[in-house]
């Protein structure tokens, strides 16, 4: 079965830190891969996503994430965290195989950020 | 991309009854989801809802007890029928314009039955 995993259920960094959460998938043939974040009480955005091309791709607020094949990983990126990043990251993998080409989500990361 | 409009937002029901929850976008799209959040889980595909024709249902979710409806290209509604507590959770609505596009959600409906 296809699946994503997200290694890091709760990441605590102080400011300035830099970030760094992984995301591997399940070898399903060719992906498309995105991140979406939920900050507290909105509803999910898409953060950044991958369909072909140069496999570092940015995304908004700073946010990068690096596509590597041989891995099966698609993890997520940033210098320098803030207190405003705190929310709630999931990775998801698009199949190419199936009709509707359904989104697959990791479990999530929660990154809380210290002032 | 689209926003969708998702109501209600959080509601509180009685096992037993039912909750229908409907999603609004302000532009057509090809395709519509309905999704489940469980506390501390990620989301689960409940289905994805067809125009003018009935749902394909995932594995593990049936149509009496999770109907859906999409009458045109910018409105779906799921139904929670028969709740039990079990059935509390986050349920979201989510759009797609193409296969080859990204998804955007609604706010969520945070569902908690007694």
């Amino acid at each position: 079965a296809q699946s994503v995993s997200q290694h890091n259920h709760h990441v605590i960094l102080s400011e300035a830190a830099s970030l760094e959460l992984g995301c591997n998938y399940s070898y399903g043939g060719t992906v498309n891969l995105f991140w979406y974040v939920q900050y507290p009480g909105q509803h999910l955005q898409l953060l950044l996503k991958y369909f072909s091309g140069d496999p570092l791709v940015k995304g908004i607020k700073g946010f990068e994430a690096e596509f590597i094949k041989s891995k099966f990983s698609f993890n997520l990126r940033k210098p320098s965290v803030q207190w405003s990043d705190t929310a709630e990251y999931f990775c998801a993998v698009m199949y190419s195989s199936g009709s509707a080409r359904q989104l697959t989500f990791g479990s999530g990361t929660q990154l809380t950020v210290l002032p | 991309s689209a926003v969708i409009s998702q109501k209600p937002s959080r509601d509180i029901c009685q096992r037993g009854t039912s909750l229908t929850i409907q999603c609004q976008v302000d532009s057509q799209v090809t395709m519509m989801f309905w999704y489940r959040q469980q506390p501390g889980q990620s989301l689960t595909l409940i289905a994805t809802a067809n125009q003018g024709s009935e749902a394909t249902y995932e594995s593990g979710f049936v149509i009496d007890k999770f109907p859906i409806s999409r009458p045109n290209l910018t409105f779906s509604t799921l139904t929670v029928s028969n709740m039990s507590p079990e059935d509390s959770s986050i349920y979201l609505c989510s759009g797609r314009r193409s296969t080859n596009t990204e998804a955007f959600f609604g706010q969520g409906t945070r569902l908690t039955v007694v």
